[in-house]
C-alpha cells in the first residue's frame, strides 16, 4: 500500500527545535519530489518546502534559513528539521508526494501537530 | 508569487444541487500546474483534479475541472452528502501556492 506516515510533532518553546519524520511505503522517496505542507489551526494550506529527486531543495520565504528538508534513502524517509521556531509555526505538518507528471500532491500523510508555545 | 483567490468563501447548497467553485490567479497559470483538493475535518487533503481538468484516481465523474490562464473552476454536478467539505485550488509555478479555500456547507 502506498502511504506516508509522519511523526515527531509536539510542544516546543519559542526558539526551540524539532525534527519531523515522514516514512514512506509502497514507493521510493528518492525517486520522487517530496514536499512539506502545513496548516495552522483553522487556516488554509501553506506549502513549506520541497526536495526534488535530484536533491535540490526549495523553501517558502516564511521558513527559509530556519527549516531544512532532507531524506534518508536507506530508510525511505523524509525529514524536516525546524530551528528557531516561532509561535506562527504552530500547525499540522503534512508530508506529500509531488507527482512529477501530475504536477500535484497525490499522496498525503495524516499530519503531525507542532505547537510552539511557552 | 502567484496569489490564488477562491470564491465564494462559503457556499451553502443542498444535496443534489450543482456546485461551482472559482479560483482566480493573480497572473497566468499553466493549466498543467493547476490542481484542486478536498479536505474534510480532521483529515489530510485529497487530490481531486490535476492539470486543471483531469480527475485523480478514484474520483467520481461528478467532479470536473475547467479553465485556463487566470480563471479556473471546479464543478460538482450533483452534490452527495459526502461532498460537503473545504476545497482548495493550488498552482505550481515559480513556487507552490494554495488558494484560501471554499467551504461547501449543507443548506
Amino acid at each position: 500500500e502506498v502511504q506516508l506516515v509522519e511523526s515527531g510533532g509536539g510542544l516546543v518553546q519559542p526558539g526551540g527545535s524539532l525534527r519531523l519524520s515522514c516514512a514512506a511505503s509502497g514507493f521510493t522517496v528518492s525517486s520522487n519530489y517530496m514536499s512539506w505542507v502545513r496548516q495552522a489551526p483553522g487556516k488554509g494550506l501553506e506549502w513549506v518546502s520541497v526536495i526534488y529527486s535530484g536533491g535540490s531543495t526549495y523553501y517558502a520565504d516564511s521558513v527559509k534559513g530556519r527549516f531544512t528538508i532532507s531524506r534518508d534513502n536507506s530508510k525511505n524517509t523524509l525529514y524536516l528539521q525546524m530551528n528557531s521556531l516561532r509561535a506562527e509555526d504552530t500547525a499540522v505538518y503534512y508530508c506529500a508526494r509531488d507527482h512529477v507528471t501530475m504536477n500535484a500532491f497525490d499522496i498525503w500523510g495524516q499530519g503531525t501537530m507542532v505547537t510552539v508555545s511557552s | 508569487e502567484i496569489v490564488l483567490t477562491q470564491s465564494p468563501g462559503t457556499l451553502s447548497l443542498s444535496p443534489g444541487e450543482r456546485a461551482t467553485l472559482s479560483c482566480r490567479a493573480s497572473q497566468s497559470v499553466s493549466s498543467s500546474y493547476l490542481a484542486w483538493y478536498q479536505q474534510k475535518p480532521g483529515q489530510a487533503p485529497r487530490l481531486l483534479i490535476y492539470g486543471a481538468s483531469s480527475r485523480a484516481t478514484g474520483i467520481p465523474d461528478r467532479f470536473s475541472g475547467s479553465g485556463s490562464g487566470t480563471d479556473f473552476t471546479l464543478t460538482i454536478s450533483r452534490l452527495e452528502p459526502e461532498d460537503f467539505a473545504v476545497y482548495y485550488c493550488q498552482q505550481y509555478g515559480s513556487a507552490y501556492t494554495f488558494g484560501q479555500g471554499t467551504k461547501l456547507e449543507i443548506k
